[in-house]
């Protein structure tokens, strides 16, 4: 069974310009989760979705950060202007929204700020 | 702030030697959940515990949760190389508004 995909794997661009990532979710799976990985701040959940409705965008760091999911198999996260300390890995994850269920991660995406 | 606390921050140990890695939440939780990530990988669900006082096994890893359920460990029997990496714990529970609630995990190097 396909995995959480996310693209692209690596991602350089220089300080103002507009960045997306994207993220195919496992199918069937009706929640999705935005996750940045730093070594400072470690693992931070940034927005998450349940049947493509955002429901928590409490961790977004400001509104330089938007997230889309128009539809159940695909999601979005915009950085416009990006900024140096924006460069983290930014990771997808999915699960279904029966009981307690794990969360499956992306391989993620490394995202470098000039 | 970080409302689910993990001891230690990074712990480096002989190969052959048990490894242990703790985990605190400020509430009680509903479930919790370890996973681990290997160095330039993604985190790989492990295990979940969801009874008060629970223990399971995975091989030579146990796992633990507090009869509180605010606490839950990992230990590690007589560590491989091949157990390398970071081991996060991720907490549930109406208080975080049912959202997971990651651990900053605990760093684990094995000298061989």
């Amino acid at each position: 069974d396909a995995g959480v995909i996310q693209s692209p794997r690596h991602e350089v661009t220089e300080m103002g310009q507009e960045v997306t990532l994207r993220c195919k979710p496992i199918s069937g799976h009706d929640y999705l989760f935005w996750y940045r990985q730093t070594m400072m701040r470690g693992l931070e959940l940034l927005i998450y979705f349940n049947n493509n409705v955002p429901i928590d965008d409490s961790g977004m760091p400001e509104d330089r950060f938007s997230a889309k999911m128009p539809n159940a198999s695909f999601s979005t996260l915009k950085i416009q202007p990006s900024e140096p300390r924006d460069s983290a890995v930014y990771f997808c994850a999915s699960r279904s929204g029966t009981g307690f269920q794990p969360q499956h991660f992306g391989d993620g995406t490394r995202l470098s700020i000039l | 702030g970080q409302q689910v606390m993990q001891i230690p921050q990074y712990q480096h140990v002989q190969e052959g030697e048990d490894f242990t890695t703790y985990c605190n939440s400020s509430t009680t939780l509903s479930n919790i959940q370890w996973y681990k990530q290997r160095p330039g990988g993604h985190p790989v669900f492990l295990i979940q515990l969801v009874k008060s006082g629970e223990v399971k096994k995975q091989k030579r890893l146990t796992f633990q949760f507090g009869e509180a359920k605010k606490n839950s460990s990992l230990h590690i029997t007589a560590t491989q190389t091949t157990d390398v990496g970071t081991y996060f714990c991720a907490g549930q529970g109406l208080e975080y508004g049912n959202k997971l609630v990651f651990g900053a995990g605990t760093i684990l190097r094995v000298k061989s």
